[in-house]
């Protein structure tokens, strides 16, 4: 079965530190993996997707993400943290019909 | 930029009634959209698939009876929610694809509380 796995529920950082959000998939066949972002009681937004091509891919609002084919990751990184970057942030995969799956999603929590 | 639409974005009716909730595309047709579900500080499940003209596909475990859709329009579709009850009272995000730029775009979702 398609799977994203997110094991970070919550993760804290300082504000100007790096930070990382971990993304693992299994999945059947090529992947295609994408980051959104949810702000409380909105939809989501997307930050970023890996269909092909270059393994670092760069985002909206300076987020990026590293495809790693051999360690099955896709994490969601930026080199400094804002505290408006506090937000809900899911990994999902999809596929040519357009049906994300989504992970169980990680809590960025930036401390001023 | 693309634009996904739903209305309300939050509703509070009686058990027992039916509650509709609306998915518009604003400056792109979609033939496809998709209906989420979102519990409190879970992910987002996949309810259904709406295709324009024809019957939605269902997810496995999802009541179709219960969850009704209906995609009249290639930039209209409605989730109903009928017979209400407590536990459907959840965060409903509706998403659709512009097929002019090739990406998904969610709505705002709708927060249902059934009383």
């Amino acid at each position: 079965a398609q799977s994203v796995a997110q094991p970070e529920d919550q993760v804290n950082v300082a504000e100007g530190n790096p930070l990382t959000v971990k993304c693992t998939y299994s999945v059947s066949g090529n992947p295609y993996l994408f980051w959104y972002v949810q702000y409380p009681n909105r939809g989501l937004q997307f930050l970023l997707k890996y269909i092909t091509g270059d393994n670092l891919v760069k985002g909206s609002y300076g987020f990026e993400a590293e495809f790693n084919k051999s360690q099955t990751s896709f994490h969601l990184k930026k080199p400094s943290a804002l505290v408006s970057d506090s937000a809900l942030y899911f990994c999902a995969h999809g596929g040519a019909t357009n049906k994300l799956i989504f992970g169980t999603g990680t809590l960025l929590a930036v401390q001023p | 930029g693309a634009v996904v639409s739903q209305h309300p974005s939050r509703v509070i009716c009686k058990s027992g009634t039916s509650v509709k909730i609306e998915c518009r595309s604003l400056d792109f047709q979609a033939t496809t959209m998709f209906w989420y579900r979102q519990f409190p500080k879970q992910s987002l499940m996949l309810m259904a698939t709406s295709n324009e003209g024809s019957k939605a596909t269902y997810e496995q475990g999802v009541e179709k009876d219960k969850f009704l859709i209906n995609h009249a329009s290639l930039t209209l579709s409605t989730l109903t929610v009928t017979s209400a009850h407590p536990e459907d009272s959840s965060f409903y995000i509706c998403s659709a694809r512009d097929p002019g730029v090739g990406e998904l775009f969610f709505g705002e979702g709708s927060r249902l509380t059934v009383l």
